[in-house]
């Protein structure tokens, strides 16, 4: 079935450093993608998505192609900020979004 | 956007009581709305899909006679914790799904936290 895999946290930056934070998916077809982020105490945001293949989303500074020919959705951020400490979550396409650990990313000063 | 609310925000009960948590959908209709529940540090595990009109499924492993789902209206859906234990303590996230421009995308409450005493 449809599934994620994503790379395991936790991950430590300074600030304005490049993020990255790969995710893979398997799917059948080419369904929308999601990331979503979860700040402390909080809920799930979404954060960006992608409907078809090449799509970029894009929010707050946060980018994630669609790319069709590797199935990936990496998450990236030129210049992180203290504020981006957060989970983030790469959800998997269609179905009830299982969830996998996400992310963490935590920013230092 | 969408907007998903959640009441209450957080709660403190006695164990063996019982604790209803609402979830609405604010700005739209939602057929399906979902419950996770997370542990600190931890990811979302989904319990059940909540369908207006019907009944709720239940992911395995899932009490649905602890965990009571009602999906009364197309914008609320109730989480009804009963007898509640310790062990019941989490973080509970509700979402919905939303249709728009044949795009299905979940949108999540802020999450209920639960303790119980």
């Amino acid at each position: 079935g449809d599934s994620v895999t994503q790379m395991e946290g936790p991950v430590t930056l300074s600030e304005e450093a490049f993020l990255t934070i790969n995710c893979t998916y398997t799917a059948t077809g080419y369904p929308s993608l999601f990331w979503y982020v979860q700040y402390p105490g909080e809920g799930l945001q979404l954060l960006l998505k992608a409907t078809k293949a090449d799509d970029k989303g894009s929010n707050k500074g946060f980018e994630a192609t669609y790319r069709k020919e590797t199935t990936s959705f990496h998450l990236e951020k030129g210049s992180v900020q203290v504020s981006d400490s957060a989970v983030y979550f790469c959800a998997p396409p269609r179905g009830k979004l299982i969830f996998g650990q996400g992310t963490e990313l935590s920013v230092k000063p | 956007g969408a907007v998903v609310s959640q009441h209450p925000s957080w709660v403190i009960c006695k164990s063996g009581t019982s604790v209803k948590i609402e979830c609405r959908s604010l700005d739209f209709q939602a057929t399906t709305m979902f419950w996770y529940r997370q542990f600190p540090k931890q990811s979302l595990m989904l319990m059940a899909t909540s369908n207006e009109g019907s009944k709720a499924t239940y992911e395995q492993g899932v009490e649905k006679d602890k965990f009571l789902i009602n999906h009364a209206s197309l914008t609320l859906s109730t989480l009804t914790v009963t007898s509640a234990h310790p062990e019941d303590s989490s973080f509970y996230i509700c979402s919905a799904s939303y249709l728009a421009g044949g795009l299905k995308t979940q949108y999540f409450g802020p999450g209920t936290r639960l303790l119980v005493l």
